[in-house]
C-alpha cells in the first residue's frame, strides 16, 4: 500500500532561517503530490501542488517544492521563514486509487 | 467559492452511542472523503466515495460506517462509539478535471466520546 513519510516531527526555526521540510512516498507509479498547511485553530490549506511539467513548483506564501522522481520525494522549501508561518504541514500523495497524507511536521518559528 | 459543510463543530457523546456526522458539498463533486486527524498520526482516511450509492474503505474503516444516498451529502457513523474515536473529523469533497484532482475540506468536527 502506498504510504508518505515526512522526516521530521517537530521544527523549531528562528525567523528569517531557511526550511526544507522532507516527504517521501512509496508508489512507483504515476502519482500526484501535494503540501497542505493547518495553521492553529484553522481549516487545512492547500499550499501547492505538483502533476506534471516542472518539477520545481511554486506555491502561496513563498513555498516551493521539488518532486525528485528518483528519490521519491517532495521536499517544500521556503528561503526565509516568518512567525506566521507557524503551523503545521502536510505532505500528501494520489496514486489515483488512494489519497495518502503524511503524519506531518509540527513548524514552530520564534520571532 | 467551493463549500463544504459539517453539521457540527463540536459533539460530544457518551460511549456505546450512536454518533451521525453530516457533510454537505454545495459544487456536485462526485468525489467525498472522510478522515480523522490526531496528533502525531496525521490525517488517516476511514472511507471514501465516488458516486452516490458507493462506498470505499480507506485506511481505518474499522468502527465506522459511511452513507450516501445523495451526491451531496456523506454521512460518517459511528455504531457504537468508543473513547478511542475521540478525534477531529474532516470531510473533503473533490473533483476531476484533466487528469488533475482538487479537494476541498471542510472545517472539521471535534468529537468527545466519554
Amino acid at each position: 500500500a502506498q504510504s508518505v513519510s515526512q522526516h521530521n516531527h517537530h521544527v523549531i526555526l528562528s525567523e528569517a532561517a531557511s526550511l526544507e521540510l522532507g516527504c517521501n512516498y512509496s508508489y512507483g507509479g504515476t502519482v500526484n503530490l501535494f503540501w497542505y498547511v493547518q495553521y492553529p485553530g484553522q481549516h487545512l490549506q492547500l499550499l501547492l501542488k505538483y502533476f506534471s511539467g516542472d518539477p520545481l513548483v511554486k506555491g502561496i506564501k513563498g513555498f516551493e517544492a521539488e518532486f525528485i522522481k528518483s528519490k521519491f520525494s517532495f521536499n517544500l522549501r521556503k528561503p526565509s521563514v516568518q512567525w506566521s508561518d507557524t503551523a503545521e504541514y502536510f505532505c500528501a500523495v494520489n496514486d489515483g486509487q488512494n489519497f495518502v497524507f503524511g503524519p506531518g511536521t509540527r513548524l514552530s518559528v520564534l520571532p | 467559492d467551493v463549500k463544504v459543510t459539517q453539521s457540527s463543530r463540536y459533539l460530544v457523546k457518551r460511549t456505546g452511542e450512536k454518533v451521525f456526522l453530516e457533510c454537505v458539498q454545495d459544487m456536485d463533486h462526485e468525489n467525498m472523503f472522510w478522515y480523522r486527524q490526531d496528533p502525531g498520526l496525521g490525517l488517516r482516511l476511514i472511507y471514501f466515495s465516488y458516486d452516490v450509492k458507493m462506498k470505499e474503505k480507506g485506511d481505518i474503516p474499522e468502527g465506522y460506517s459511511v452513507s450516501r444516498e445523495k451526491k451531496e451529502r456523506f454521512s460518517l457513523i459511528l455504531e457504537s462509539a468508543s473513547t478511542n474515536q475521540t478525534s477531529m473529523y474532516l470531510c473533503a469533497s473533490s473533483f476531476v478535471t484533466g487528469g488533475r484532482e482538487t479537494q476541498y475540506f471542510g472545517p472539521g468536527t471535534r468529537l468527545l466520546v466519554l
